[in-house]
């Protein structure tokens, strides 16, 4: 089955930088790959989805990349404030199936 | 707001208990899936269903069941509890519940099983 492995060490950065997280995956690429944003507590947001022949997707501050020759996804937020720290989860779909299977997730925290 | 609203917010049992947790999807949205989050396990997938028939199933165990009412709110039903089953408990929906379908969570009920 498809493993998913996202950095388990929590990413400091201090604001106005760049925020770098990693997603790779084991075995076959899928047809998708998703990023959702997770706080405490709370249940998962949605934020973007890349197929596999998009090699890059852009909205607002966040960039996602994905290589399937890697077989990783790079998703990056652009002059990151305190408010982007939360834990950023991936999710791609497992095997035959549609339904995502979601990583651990990394948390990030964005120092004033 | 995601839309998806999910009762209780907090449930602390007993072990040997059985409790239902429930989820209303957003207007207009036909599947429903439902999600465990434990510390040690990430979220997991439980089982999906569409305009109220069980559609996919996931790592769910024999004692847990779940199913849609006609008027498309879901209820997970979890019994002979354990205190390995203390978790959040999601509940998301989407419109077609197909291949690239954004899931919409709700806000999570947190079991904890004394």
């Amino acid at each position: 089955s498809q493993k998913i492995e996202q950095n388990s060490e929590a990413l400091n950065i201090q604001e106005g930088k760049t925020a770098t997280l990693t997603c790779n995956y084991t075995n076959y690429s899928p047809a998708y790959l998703q990023w959702y944003r997770q706080d405490p507590g709370r249940g998962p947001v949605f934020l973007l989805l890349i197929r596999e022949n998009e090699k890059e997707k852009r909205k607002e501050r966040l960039k996602v990349t994905f290589d399937t020759t890697l077989k990783q996804s790079l998703f990056h937020i652009t002059a990151s404030q305190p408010a982007d720290s939360a834990t950023y989860l991936c999710a791609l779909p497992s095997g035959g199936s549609y339904i995502p299977t979601f990583g651990r997730g990394t948390s990030l925290i964005v120092h004033p | 707001d995601s839309g998806v609203t999910q009762t209780p917010k907090h449930l602390i049992t007993a072990t040997g208990q059985r409790v239902t947790l429930r989820c209303s999807p957003r207007s207009g949205d036909l599947s429903v899936y439902w999600y465990q989050q434990s510390l040690d396990q990430g979220l997991q997938f439980l089982i999906q269903y569409y305009n109220g028939e069980e559609r996919a199933k996931g790592n769910i165990l024999e004692r847990f069941s779940a199913q849609q009412f006609p008027d498309l709110h879901s209820e997970l039903n979890l019994s002979s509890l354990e205190l390995g089953d203390s978790a959040l408990y999601f509940c998301a929906s989407s419109a077609g519940g197909q291949n690239e379908d954004t899931q919409y969570f709700g806000p999570g009920t947190r079991l904890t099983v004394l």
